[in-house]
């Protein structure tokens, strides 16, 4: 069975930062996705990204990058210019086959204006 | 409407009520997720249906009861709870799962919740 393992309960980063938060799964499989999840304080889960084990390229959305290392099955991920909207959970996931995702315990994310 | 949505936001019952969720999505998706989300504690995947059949149930008790009359809909029967099952519910939905093939259908969209209070 696939799991993900989240080590960061909380990290706390001053406004227009930077901040990685890390993620590691494990799996016997070869192709697979990997997701990074945002829950603010409304409950709403949202996709932030997602990236493809086939890619070795690292996926990139605005302010929100990856580094996939897949021989390390390590998915971290990095925020950038941190704003206070992105204070929230952060749940990373593993996605593959029928099985829909394993999700992390999560890292909540507090941002210090 | 748009996305996943649930009703109830709210639900307050007894333990010996007799309650349902719902959940519906306008994504023409045909794969539908219950989840569970206690305090604290990571997101439990409760029920899987792919193309309205369940495929996966995690050891859900059987006071918990899921229903998918359709690819859109999704409902989860709740009867005789326990005040430990008092947690936020999300609905999600992706495209159709696909056994042994990871694809960006794995992608799932959440609903808001249904926070649960069990008395």
């Amino acid at each position: 069975a696939q799991t993900v393992t989240q080590s960061q309960p909380e990290m706390s980063v001053q406004e227009a930062e930077t901040v990685t938060l890390s993620c590691t799964y494990d799996t016997s499989e070869s192709d697979y996705y990997l997701f990074w999840y945002k829950q603010p304080p409304s409950r709403q889960m949202i996709l932030v990204i997602r990236q493809e084990a086939y890619k070795q390229q690292n996926a990139t959305e605005n302010r929100f990058s990856v580094n996939f290392q897949k021989a390390a099955k390590s998915f971290s991920l990095k925020i950038s210019d941190s704003q206070l909207g992105d204070a929230a959970m952060y749940f990373c996931a593993y996605g593959g086959g029928a099985d829909g995702l394993t999700f992390g315990k999560g890292t909540h994310l507090i941002i210090q204006p | 409407e748009t996305g996943v949505t649930q009703t109830p936001r709210h639900l307050v019952m007894g333990m010996t009520n007799k309650k349902s969720l719902k959940c519906e999505q306008h994504l023409g998706h045909n794969a539908m997720y219950w989840y569970k989300q206690s305090a604290k504690k990571p997101l439990e995947l409760m029920f899987v249906y792919n193309f309205k059949e369940q495929t996966e149930n995690n050891s859900v008790p059987s006071r918990f009861s899921p229903e998918c009359p359709n690819s859109s809909h999704l409902f989860l029967h709740l009867h005789t709870l326990q005040p430990e099952d008092s947690a936020l519910y999300l609905c999600a939905s992706s495209q159709a799962l696909v056994s042994g093939r990871a694809s960006p259908n794995n992608e799932q969209f959440f609903g808001p919740g249904t926070r649960l209070t069990v008395l």
